[in-house]
Order: C-alpha cells, then structure tokens, then sequence
C-alpha cells in the first residue's frame, strides 16, 4: 500500500528566509504532483514532476524529485507572507489515483 | 485545464439526513473522482466514477453511505447518506487535467458541517 509522509506538518518562518519541505513515499511511482491549498479553498497545482532528476521551478518555489531516493522536495526561496498555505504533495499510485502526503501549514511571518 | 463547477459550497444538515453533492465539468471526461478532507487533515480518496459503471470505492468507503451517480461524460453526483457528525468534511471532486502529465483539476469543494 502506497503512503506519503510530508515533513514537517507545521513550518513557521520568518520572510525573507528559505526552506525546504520533504515528501517521501513507499512504492515505485514517477509521477509526483504539489499542490496548495488556501485556507477554505480548494487544490490549485503547483508542479507536475514525471521523471527522475525532473524539477521545475515558479517564482520562489522550487521542485524536485528523485525516484530512486522516493522523495520530493519543495524548496522556498526567500519567503514571502503570501506563500503562507497548507501544500500537499500527491503520488500516482500507478491507477490514475492519487494519494496525499499529510499536508505541510506553511506561516510566513513578516 | 478544465473548470468545474461544485454545488453546494458549503451546507448545515442534520443528524440522519441525506445532501447531494454535484460536479459539472467544462469538458468530457473518463474519470472523476471524489475526495474527502477530514478538518485539519489531508485529502482521502472516496471513489472513482466512470461513465457507464458502478464506480469503485476504496477501502473504509461503501456505496450505501456514499452512492455516486455519473450519468454521463462531464456530471457525476456523490451523496452523502444518514449523515452523523463525523461526517463533516470538505468534499471535492477531481478530474485529470488534459490527461494524466498534466496533473488533476479540483473543484472548489462542499464544506459539510452535521449537527
């Protein structure tokens, strides 16, 4: 059975500062997805990784994954107060089904 | 990607009673899913709904407390039945994003509160 673990559940960090959130997960996939997620709003995707060495970057967020190690990362450059939401990341379990890391509540602090 | 419009956005109900939970989609689509989010917890897979099948529920999810329609290629319907207060949750439905590498689009969710 296939789970992702995300670390840490909480991050409290002060702007301007840089981060890194882990996702790891037990089962062969190489097709990891991040996601965040506004306080009483839905899902909006942030990153879609498919392969190994693969990562992607928008603005101070930066992704990647390592399919031998299981694990993606979601770095944050220099943060900023909007950064703060909950992300999540999310692996294909093979069926065209997700399932979800426990979610990191990310608070940017002025 | 596609858009999907969910209703209700939020609703109370009481104890025992039943709500009906609709997606629509802007587009034809092969599958849908719906998702539960516990409050303060991740998102847990309910069930995946084909067009023209029973849809397929995963573990700790039956059809009797939670039966779907997908009557056709862009609607399907989750209901919620006899509800309890465990029940309350954020209900969302989910469809792949121009096939599977593009990700998943979400709809903006049913946040349920059982009284």
């Amino acid at each position: 059975e296939l789970k992702v673990e995300q670390n840490p559940l909480f991050l409290s960090m002060q702007e301007g500062k840089n981060y890194t959130i882990y996702c790891n997960y037990s089962t062969t996939s190489d097709r990891l997805y991040w996601y965040r997620q506004d306080p009483g709003k839905s899902l909006e995707s942030l990153f879609v990784l498919l392969s190994n060495g693969a990562v992607k970057q928008e603005g101070r967020l930066m992704a990647s994954l390592d399919t031998k190690a299981r694990l993606s990362t979601l770095h944050i450059t220099a943060a900023v107060h909007d950064l703060s939401a909950t992300y999540f990341c999310a692996v294909d379990s093979g069926t065209y089904k997700y399932i979800f890391g426990t979610g990191t509540r990310l608070k940017v602090l002025a | 990607s596609a858009v999907i419009s969910q209703k209700p956005s939020r609703d109370i109900c009481q104890r025992g009673t039943s709500l009906t939970i609709q997606c629509q989609v802007d587009s034809q689509v092969t599958m849908m899913f719906w998702y539960r989010q516990q409050p303060g917890q991740s998102l847990t897979l309910i069930a995946t709904a084909n067009q023209g099948s029973e849809a397929t529920y995963e573990s700790g999810f039956v059809i009797d407390k939670f039966p779907i329609s997908r009557p056709n290629l862009t609607f399907s319907t989750l209901t919620v039945s006899n509800m309890s207060p465990e029940d309350s949750s954020i209900y969302l439905c989910s469809v792949p994003s121009r096939g599977n590498n593009y990700g998943y689009t979400f709809g903006s969710g049913t946040r349920l509160t059982v009284v």
